[in-house]
């Protein structure tokens, strides 16, 4: 099993520009999230997806959509890209209700900047 | 939104020594994480608390869910270097709910070998 894999691992855009965040999981995990990690703020939930079709917004979600058409996928889209959108960002998965252990697992992370 | 006050905000010590952090919320939790993140990459479970006043031990380290449900701490014992990264308590705010963690800001932990 890879795990958690995302891609780019480095990005540099422009303001404006848009892009996305490729985040792919094989343990068939039920659940996966998006989380931004900014220096001295720990990790903050943008968006997370229960199941293939359902998505919900997390504590940051503006600038930035979510779609997750396969149990396997969940990219993140920047529609707008913002300075204030510099950071990692992470992507995680789990397994649901009926599945152990009770946690997520964390992809290596993609690291962003806007200029 | 739900907080949790993580201290201290980093630590120097010296290998050999032990280590305490915790972690306090404004809020309930019904499970509380410790991860560790290394430099580069992503946060990894270290031990996750299930019940009230729980202690859990994972090697040298040692957490504890506390009674209120409002708090946890993390020991580790006898540190060596490979310990140093940044240590996050998360919450959790019931069972299968791992979709939804709510992270402290971390713990900058240097090991002077």
């Amino acid at each position: 099993n890879a795990g958690v894999t995302q891609t780019p691992k480095f990005q540099v855009l422009k303001t404006g520009q848009s892009m996305t965040l490729q985040c792919a999981q094989d343990m068939n995990h039920e659940y996966m999230s998006w989380y931004r990690q900014d220096p001295g703020m720990g990790l903050r939930l943008i968006h997370y997806s229960v199941g293939a079709g359902i998505t919900d917004q997390g504590e940051v979600p503006n600038g930035y959509n979510v779609s997750r058409s396969t149990t396997e996928d969940f990219p993140l889209r920047l529609l707008s890209a913002a300075p204030s959108q510099t950071s990692v960002y992470f992507c995680a998965s789990s397994y649901g209700t009926s599945g152990t252990p009770d946690t997520q697992y964390f992809g290596p992370g993609t690291r962003l900047t806007v200029l | 939104g739900q907080q949790l006050n993580q201290s201290p905000q980093s630590m120097f010590i010296q290998e050999g020594e032990d280590v305490s952090m915790n972690c306090t919320s404004s809020s309930i939790f019904n499970t509380w994480l410790w991860y560790k993140q290394d430099p580069g990459e992503g946060p990894v479970l270290l031990i996750a608390l299930y019940k009230a006043g729980e202690l859990t031990s994972n090697g040298r380290l040692t957490a504890q869910f506390g009674i209120t449900r409002k708090d946890s701490f993390l020991n580790i014992s006898a540190s060596i270097p490979s310990d140093v990264g940044i240590y996050f308590c998360a919450g959790q705010p019931r069972r299968g709910s791992n979709y939804k963690l709510t992270f402290g800001k971390g713990t900058l932990l240097t090991v002077n070998p």
